[in-house]
């Protein structure tokens, strides 16, 4: 157990439709990193925040959004969902904003229909 | 464009072998370089990592060499066991990246009893 954790464990929408998935770091940690893992590929980093902020920028989508609220956790936005968008959604946190090793959750498994 | 490879999307050895997974990278900017192993249904785990200045580093069982020059690095098991089965990616950082990893798409490794 890595101490992220991510809700909800599995997601099943529709085309066009907007989903919220969220995360909450490990105790301590001040940044957070959302990566998208398509089937049979890598991990792609799609956003960075670190203390509320937003850091780094990946190959994130214009539908897609995030933000880390004060308490530290954060929600990444997917909006007007297309197929292609079903993924694993992967949530880690580190200590600070320049940390090497990031802890990661459970994941998100996102179904569009 | 793949800046981390993974060239061998599978792996078979026999418990008590050594199992060695391969990884190569373009990116001259990379500075630090992880191993993540990943479990069905669970997020990555950090294995062991390497920062540029060295070429080996080692934690039991795990030993991970790096070869700047050719920028290919190299994750060795010994001996390997029917509990490393995973999937095991290979991830990069660097500071101009603000840290984000670049993964590769993995190596599926089965150690076999």
């Amino acid at each position: 157990d890595s101490g992220v954790t991510q809700t909800p464990k599995h997601l099943i929408t529709a085309t066009g439709q907007r989903v919220t998935l969220r995360c909450s770091p490990r105790s301590g940690d001040l940044s957070v990193y959302w990566y998208q893992q398509s089937l049979d590929q890598g991990l792609q980093f799609l956003i960075q925040y670190y203390n509320g902020e937003e850091r780094a920028k990946g190959n994130i989508l214009e539908r897609f959004s995030a933000q880390q609220f004060p308490d530290l956790h954060s929600e990444l936005n997917l909006s007007s969902l297309e197929l292609g968008d079903s993924a694993l959604y992967f949530c880690a946190s580190s200590v600070a904003g320049w940390d090497n090793e990031q802890f990661f959750g459970p994941g998100t498994r996102l179904t569009v229909l | 464009d793949q800046q981390v490879k993974q060239n061998s999307p599978s792996l078979s050895v026999q418990e008590g072998r050594i199992s060695i997974l391969n990884c190569d990278y373009t990116n001259s900017m990379f500075d630090y370089f992880l191993w993540y192993k990943k479990y069905p249904a669970e997020g990555p785990t950090f294995l062991i990592s390497i920062s540029s200045i060295k070429d080996k580093n080692e934690d039991g069982r795990f030993t991970v060499f790096l070869n700047k020059s050719a920028k290919h690095l190299s994750l060795h098991i010994v001996p390997s066991q029917p509990g490393d089965s995973a999937v095991y990616f290979c991830a990069a950082s660097d500071l101009t990246g603000r840290r984000a990893l670049t993964f590769g798409s993995g190596t599926r490794l089965q150690v076999q009893p």
